[in-house]
């Protein structure tokens, strides 16, 4: 399979305790944005990458959260100290662009879905 | 503030009965409009780009089209295989590369 992979599908976890999850995006994409979709909502932007360049965070993404894209190839999403609310699904996506061409046309994994006890 | 707002929140339909799925926006410029489609626990699925009012697109049994205010997803003779959540969503002209989600229609097409 060479879509967008994501790990792990499913993290249940205590209050308090610091989660990351991975995404791995299509091999020669080189945009990759993380999402999150509480239920019945639609996903929300989180952070976007280009190449190794973390270039856009929404004011939805408090310190708590930090991401990273090393080597411009796979994703890590880390929350420290999470509260309930911070449970949803994190989508990770990739797309394939240069200047502002196809920028809307992601290709989304399946989701992490994170559940704060 | 830039916003998009899809109606209805759910529509039920018979298998072969076409209806349209609406989705209104505002935007500071609009860079293109885009419509997936997302089935229970998985991510969404690119549809369509929109760029200008007047465009159209088609897929199978789906046209998107698109004016100044809104976009339709009109589904022709829907089959069961094509319930799912259909999510709009809008791109600003800008150095921004989010999109503005809808919360989306869930569609349910029964045999």
């Amino acid at each position: 399979d060479t879509g967008v992979s994501q790990d792990p599908r499913h993290k249940i976890t205590k209050r308090g305790q610091n989660v990351t999850f991975r995404c791995d995006p299509i091999s020669e994409h080189n945009r990759l944005y993380w999402y999150r979709q509480t239920l019945g909502q639609g996903p929300e932007f989180l952070t976007y990458f280009q190449n190794e360049a973390q270039l856009e965070k929404s004011r939805l993404l408090s310190d708590r959260f930090s991401a990273e894209r090393p080597k411009g190839s796979f994703s890590t999403l880390e929350i420290q100290r999470t509260e309930q609310g911070d449970s949803a699904m994190y989508l990770c996506a990739s797309s394939l662009g240069g200047s502002w061409s196809n920028t809307g046309e992601l290709f989304f994994g399946e989701g992490s879905r994170l559940t704060v006890l | 503030e830039d916003q998009v707002t899809q109606s209805p929140e759910a529509l039920r339909l018979q298998e072969g009965e076409s209806s349209s799925l609406n989705c209104s926006y505002t935007v500071s410029g609009l860079r293109g409009l885009f419509w997936y489609r997302q089935d229970p626990g998985k991510g969404p699925e690119f549809l369509f780009t929109l760029y200008s009012a007047g465009e159209e697109k088609e897929k199978e049994r789906l046209k998107a089209t698109l004016t100044k205010k809104e976009s339709f997803l009109h589904i022709t003779a829907p089959k069961p295989e094509d319930s799912a959540t259909y999510l709009c969503a809008v791109q600003a002209r800008g150095a921004t590369n989010k999109l503005i989600f809808g919360t989306g229609t869930l569609l349910a097409v029964q045999p």
